[in-house]
């Protein structure tokens, strides 16, 4: 069973290009969550999804940043117009169920956004 | 809100020896999740341990233990008989057992493991 994937694993862009990153998550869940890592920092929650549904994006920027799922193929995360401080590493996370005794979400392996 | 506290930005350990990492929390809530996730170099996010907050009993996986203190609030790990492969990032993480189940994580912990 692989686990989640995402891609690219590094992605460069340019000040005002467009950076997308995918999600897919683990075979049978339908949970996505996408949380980003400030150099020296820890993860911050950004966005919550269900397939064609956003549930909670509180943690996501008000401008410039976007997430979708859609019914078929990963979860999307958009950012438009990179500017420097969007450099991190975002990570992706799936999870089966949310009311299961033995909770967890599983991560996937990031990808690291540089914006020069 | 939750928030999650860990006041240690950096720790040491010898091979072989044991270390505490600690962690606070703050939540209003009776039911949630905690959990331990170690980060090497390579970033990849690894689940060490987790604590549903109804269990009275303190989680155990090998050398990796909690001391869960749900009145203090704190959650701290224990690594007993560091390896060299110990050496990471540890960052605790927050979870209601409700919602959206979203994770509220720690600024983490730097773990050096001394040979």
């Amino acid at each position: 069973n692989a686990g989640v994937m995402q891609n690219p694993r590094h992605l460069v862009r340019r000040r005002g290009q467009e950076a997308r990153l995918r999600c897919s998550p683990m075979k049978g869940h339908s949970h996505v969550y996408w949380y980003r890592q400030l150099p020296e920092e820890g993860l911050k929650f950004m966005v919550y999804l269900q397939k064609e549904n956003i549930i909670d994006e509180s943690g996501m920027p008000k401008e410039r940043f976007s997430a979708e799922f859609p019914k078929e193929g990963p979860s999307i995360l958009r950012i438009q117009q990179v500017v420097r401080g969007d450099s991190a590493a975002y990570f992706c996370a799936s999870s089966p169920v949310l009311a299961a005794r033995d909770y967890e979400q599983y991560f996937g392996p990031g990808t690291r956004l540089t914006v020069t | 809100a939750q928030t999650v506290t860990q006041s240690q930005p950096e720790m040491s350990v010898q091979e072989a020896e044991t270390v505490t990492l600690s962690c606070t929390y703050d939540t209003s809530e009776s039911d949630y999740y905690l959990f331990w996730y170690k980060q090497p170099p390579s970033r990849q996010m690894i689940l060490v341990i987790r604590q549903e907050a109804y269990k009275q009993q303190n989680a155990t996986e090998n050398r990796f233990s909690v001391n869960f203190q749900k009145a203090a609030k704190s959650f701290s790990l224990k690594i007993s008989d560091s390896q060299l492969g110990d050496a990471a990032m540890y960052f605790c993480a927050y979870s209601k057992a409700s919602g959206t189940y979203k994770y509220i994580f720690g600024t983490g912990t730097r773990l050096k493991v001394l040979a």
